[in-house]
């Protein structure tokens, strides 16, 4: 069974950092590009930030551009986000999620599954 | 606001047939898949339909997608009571250079 499990969210003040973990397990980890995405309670989804299977091909969305930075280790079988300089509108539910291809953006892609999340609150 | 967009809410009476559109444009609907999205209250999202049609194993048949020109939709025939969720419709753009997400549609059953 394919299980993403997110760890490193907290309570922090506008312009700390956070380091953001997934642990995947039950598939090849290395054959698969990897997603974060973002969820303000009661709020939208946000696309935030993927790798492709090698690191190579990265990309981030315009609102995390220079704060934020993805990164995996194929060997621990763990995705990262490094979230530097955290705003109040960053505050948001931070979820994991498998890409369906090994490239960032393969045509017909999809992202599944979802882990449960791990919760960024940032207030001062 | 989103360069993809949802009507915010939408409704039906149990066994109705309801649809929610997903409205983009030439660099993302026009030129890419659309995948959509299930989130049931207090969970993760799940994968109704991929590349603009296609259902998952263990999806009900009763959920299908289409996709024309730079627009696509979800229909859900004889709605049920737990079909009251949000549904999302999330592709690539090509000049964001992005996954684009629609604001979402808040599911009622009446």
């Amino acid at each position: 069974e394919v299980q993403l499990v997110e760890s490193g969210g907290g309570f922090v003040q506008p312009g700390r950092s956070l380091r953001l973990s997934c642990a995947a397990s039950g598939f090849t980890f290395d054959d698969y590009a990897m997603h974060w995405v973002r969820q303000v309670p009661g709020k939208g989804l946000e696309w935030v930030s993927s790798i492709s299977w090698n690191g190579v091909a990265i990309g981030y969305a315009d609102s995390v551009k220079g704060r934020f930075t993805i990164s995996r280790d194929n060997a621990k079988n763990a995705l990262y986000l490094q979230v530097n300089s955290l705003r109040v509108e960053d505050t948001a539910l931070y979820y994991c999620t498998k890409a369906s291809c090994s490239s960032i953006n393969c045509y017909g892609g999809w992202f599944d599954p979802w882990g449960q999340g791990t919760l960024v609150t940032v207030s001062s | 606001q989103s360069v993809v967009t949802q009507p915010p809410s939408a409704s039906g009476a149990p066994g109705q047939r309801v649809t929610i559109s997903c409205s983009g444009s030439s660099s993302n609907i026009g030129s890419n898949t659309v995948n959509w999205y299930q989130q049931l209250p207090g969970t993760a999202p799940k994968v109704l339909i991929y590349n603009n049609n296609e259902r998952p194993s263990g999806v009900p048949d009763r959920f299908s997608g289409s996709k024309s020109g730079t627009s696509a939709s979800l229909a859900i025939s004889g709605l049920q009571s737990e079909d009251e969720a949000d549904y999302y419709c999330v592709t690539w753009d090509d000049s964001l250079h992005a996954w684009v997400f629609g604001g979402g549609t808040k599911m009622a059953v009446l």
